[in-house]
């Protein structure tokens, strides 16, 4: 069965100081991925997506994210957060060939960035 | 344009009282997803259709759980009887067609307590 794990479940991190969030997934075929960011109070909104081409995807608010596939990997980087950069970061991942929009998450991991 | 609406926002039950959460997807939308969010368990996908039909419910935790969508602008989830261990997020998510290229848009969610 799929999986996604995201290591780390709690980051305290100062205002400029660079991120980086891992996220691993498990399945051997093709995997279309996504990062989730849910702002206190809010929903979940769509960080960024990778589908295929560039492994190095960027999405809003000067997050990026790149796909390793040796490692299983699609981790979560910026190079210098803001306060406002707090908020739980989720992980997913759903299966081409499945060809649903069946998504399976991560635990998710809260950033909290101090002024 | 409105997106995923979600009512209510707030439920405060007591233990073996029915429980109705409801979702107004994005209209057009053809995809429905009910999650599930929980500090101990993240977030879990319970049930999803796809042109008002439901695809895959291997997520829905019990029998007490059930979910409907009668139309394309509307979907419930269900909860009868009650616990205090259903006390949780419930978000609902709707997409444009079913592939998995999609992205997920999501209602901002009903956060329901059990007593």
């Amino acid at each position: 069965a799929q999986s996604v794990s995201q290591h780390n479940h709690h980051v305290i991190l100062s205002e400029a100081a660079s991120l980086e969030l891992g996220c691993n997934y498990s399945y051997g075929g093709t995997v279309n991925l996504f990062w989730y960011v849910q702002y206190p109070g809010q929903h979940l909104q769509l960080l960024l997506k990778y589908f295929s081409g560039d492994p190095l995807v960027k999405g809003i608010k000067g997050f990026e994210a790149e796909f390793i596939k040796s490692k299983f990997s699609f981790n979560l980087r910026k190079p210098s957060v803001q306060w406002s950069d707090t908020a739980e970061y989720f992980c997913a991942v759903n299966s081409f060939s499945s060809n649903t929009g069946k998504l399976i998450f991560g635990q998710g991991t809260t950033l909290q960035v101090k002024p | 344009d409105a997106g995923v609406i979600q009512s209510p926002r707030h439920e405060v039950t007591e233990m073996g009282q029915e429980v109705t959460l409801r979702c107004k997807p994005i209209s057009g939308h053809n995809s429905l997803f009910w999650y599930r969010q929980t500090m101990m368990r993240g977030l879990e996908l319970l049930i999803y259709f796809n042109n008002n039909v439901p695809i895959d419910d291997s997520g829905m935790p019990e029998d007490r759980f059930s979910a409907k969508m009668p139309n394309a602008s509307f979907s419930t989830l269900k909860i009868q009887p009650s616990e205090p261990r259903d006390s949780a997020v419930y978000f609902c998510a709707s997409t444009l067609g079913s592939s998995s290229y999609n992205e997920q848009f999501f209602g901002p969610g009903t956060r329901l307590t059990v007593l």
